[in-house]
């Protein structure tokens, strides 16, 4: 399967943990989105990468997350001191260098904070 | 905030077209109207793209007035696979260089037997 992938799919995990989720893209995508979803709402843009550089951050992206994509591959998302108010589905998306508007989605990482 | 504003939900029977409108009272002349599909517990996904008039892809058609302030998601004899969350988003193809998708909260659309 050539498509974006996400690690873990699921994660619980307690109020004040740290976690850190996993994106693969496509392999020649250069281009790594992060969006954050609740239930019954879309997807909400948190950050983006143009191989290795963060090109923008949300304002959504409070100073508990930090996103890295660190050789412009593969892109890790971590939340400290995670709170109640992070459970949701974290999804990554990748898009190619030139011509496509089609943002490719992984399945998401859902986060349980309890 | 999202540009565009579509029915929360919807409900079909196997084998009708169903139609999806969204509006996009404010669209910019470099904005394209882009449709994705979400099935639960995924991501989601590209149906159809289009700037004006009428695009047709396997899965689907999109009609775009003249004046492009809204578009109409076509969906020939839907099945029940077709339910799913559709969202309609619009934006300028080369903001920043890049597409930051802003989706809206999307059309349920429920597809009985």
């Amino acid at each position: 399967d050539t498509g974006v992938s996400q690690d873990p799919r699921h994660k619980i995990t307690k109020r004040g943990q740290n976690v850190t989720f996993r994106c693969d893209p496509i392999s020649e995508h250069n281009r790594l989105y992060w969006y954050r979803q609740t239930l019954g709402q879309g997807p909400e843009f948190l950050t983006y990468f143009q191989n290795e550089a963060q090109l923008e951050k949300s304002r959504l992206l409070s100073d508990r997350f930090s996103a890295e994509r660190p050789k412009g591959s593969f892109s890790t998302l971590e939340i400290q001191r995670t709170e109640q108010g992070d459970s949701a589905m974290y999804l990554c998306a990748s898009s190619p260098p030139t011509g496509e508007h089609e943002q490719y989605f992984g399945p998401g990482t859902r986060l349980t904070v309890t | 905030l999202a540009k565009t504003t579509q029915p929360i939900s919807m409900d079909s029977y196997e084998g009708q077209e169903v139609n999806i409108t969204c509006s996009h009272n404010n669209i910019a002349t470099n904005d394209y109207i882009t449709w994705y599909q979400q099935f639960p517990s995924q991501g989601p996904r590209f149906i159809i793209q289009g700037y004006k008039t009428k695009v047709t892809n396997e899965v689907a058609s999109l009609f775009i007035p003249a004046d492009r302030k809204s578009s109409t998601l076509s969906l020939p004899r839907v099945s029940l696979s077709d339910t799913a969350v559709y969202y309609c988003l619009v934006g300028d193809d080369y903001s920043g260089g890049y597409n930051k998708l802003i989706f809206g909260a999307g059309t349920r659309l429920a597809v009985h037997p």
